[in-house]
């Protein structure tokens, strides 16, 4: 069964940083392109980022290029994504997802939250 | 980027009764559609791709149809578990694009 579990949510100022992890396990996460996707409050649910199997091909959405990171350890089944320059709008359930286009499974979410 | 509208934001169904979403696309994602259903305080779960294929484990009440730029997401005989937010995303074209959901509640 396949399983993902995020953590690295948390309160923190604008301008700040964050790491979110995501461990995969009951698939070939090595074989799997991976992707973050956000909720955020209010709104609907939105893509971030997506990297290839190797790590050789990335695509982020325009509101966070230059400010997020994801990256991956095959050799650790682990997803990152680093998060600078946090803004307010940033608030949200991060989710790392299965699946280049569309997303097979699902992790329950980490709450990032950016406030003064 | 392609804009995903969804419609109507609350579609209010009765048990038993069909609920029929729409979700429509700014350009051409010819069949590149999929749907997600989501429960509050739960991850969304992929229901269809390729604007008609059901996902595993899907039940056949749910169907979706359309292309290019006209999807309909069809669940038929309403669960009481079937009410939730649904989503249509397109992934024919970066950036990938979500519509802004639409609530199924209880009439």
């Amino acid at each position: 069964e396949v399983e993902l579990v995020e953590s690295g949510g948390g309160l923190v100022q604008p301008g700040g940083s964050l790491r979110l992890s995501c461990a995969a396990s009951g698939f070939s996460f090595s074989s799997s392109w991976m992707t973050w996707v956000r909720h955020a409050p209010g709104k609907g649910l939105e893509w971030v980022a997506n990297i290839k199997q190797d790590g050789s091909d990335i695509h982020y959405v325009d509101s966070v290029r230059g400010r997020f990171t994801i990256s991956r350890d095959n050799a650790k089944n682990s997803v990152f994504l680093q998060m600078n320059s946090l803004r307010a709008e940033d608030t949200a359930v991060y989710y790392c997802a299965t699946s280049p286009f569309y997303f097979e499974s699902w992790g329950q979410g980490a709450l990032v939250t950016v406030s003064s | 980027e392609i804009v995903m509208t969804q419609s109507p934001t609350t579609l209010s169904v009765s048990p038993g009764e069909r609920a029929t979403l729409s979700c429509r696309a700014s350009e051409t994602v010819t069949s590149n559609l999929a749907w997600y259903q989501q429960k509050p305080g739960q991850a969304p779960r992929l229901l269809i791709h390729g604007a008609s294929t059901r996902a595993t484990g899907i039940p056949a009440r749910f169907s979706g149809s359309g292309y290019d730029t006209e999807f309909t997401l069809t669940i038929h005989s309403l669960q009481s578990e079937d009410f939730a937010i649904y989503h249509c995303q397109q992934y024919h074209d970066w950036p990938l694009t979500f519509g802004g959901g639409t609530k199924v509640a209880i009439k």
